[in-house]
């Protein structure tokens, strides 16, 4: 089966805090492709990151980094130094390449709260 | 730059009334997918069109139509809006000539069925 679990539904932090955000998938596919999205008040889902199955190599984008761990199935996305701007939900999404398959698996979102 | 619309920020119909919701897409892709987004459910997918004219149900297909006339547009019909039917509508398009590429998406359109 292929799934994308987020356990945290919603965390609160003070700004500056470090935050990390888990996404936990399952596929039976040897190649496939892990997405992060954002979704802030105003509603429009940004993409942020894409990793394929074959790059285990961490990124890192400013204040962003996301950790790829095939070990565990895992993709977690950890904001630094965390900014009101960052409050928003994020969802954390599986594409499996199964033919012309177009379409993503979804994990449920994390709301995140980034106080004054 | 790229760019999704949707016709409506927010849209009130009545019970049993059609409903159209529109999107276009200024990209030139293939791909376009309607989704509604309900709190502790997130993001389900309705349909999609892979082309012009085509179209493959999602996961939750019941109560909805689509319509794919033209490459930039694709329409999510309620055919007779009901009360559950009230949500959060999502469109998103695919394209650049690789299907894991990341889907764009609209603004949204947040519908009350009263």
């Amino acid at each position: 089966a292929q799934k994308v679990t987020q356990a945290q539904t919603e965390i609160s932090v003070v700004e500056k805090e470090d935050v990390t955000l888990d996404c936990v998938y399952e596929t039976r596919d040897t190649t496939y492709y892990l997405f992060w999205y954002k979704q802030p008040p105003s509603g429009e889902l940004v993409f942020l990151i894409r990793r394929n199955s074959f790059d285990e190599q961490n990124e890192i984008s400013g204040r962003y980094s996301w950790n790829f761990q095939k070990s565990t199935s895992s993709f977690n996305f950890t904001i630094t130094a965390s900014q009101v701007v960052d409050s928003a939900v994020y969802f954390c999404a599986l594409r499996f390449n199964a033919g012309n398959n177009r379409k993503l698996i979804w994990g449920l979102g994390t709301s995140l709260a980034v106080n004054p | 730059d790229v760019k999704v619309t949707q016709s409506s920020r927010y849209l009130v119909k009545r019970t049993g009334e059609k409903v159209f919701l529109e999107c276009v897409q200024d990209m030139d892709h293939e791909n376009m997918f309607w989704y509604r987004q309900d709190p502790g459910l997130g993001l389900r997918l309705i349909y999609f069109s892979y082309d012009v004219k085509m179209k493959e149900k999602g996961d939750i297909p019941e109560g909805y139509s689509v319509s794919r006339e033209k490459k930039e547009r694709f329409s999510l019909i309620l055919e007779s809006a009901s009360t559950n039917q009230t949500s959060m509508y999502l469109c998103a398009s695919l394209g650049g000539g690789a299907l894991y590429n990341e889907q764009f998406f609209g603004p949204g359109t947040r519908l009350t069925v009263l």
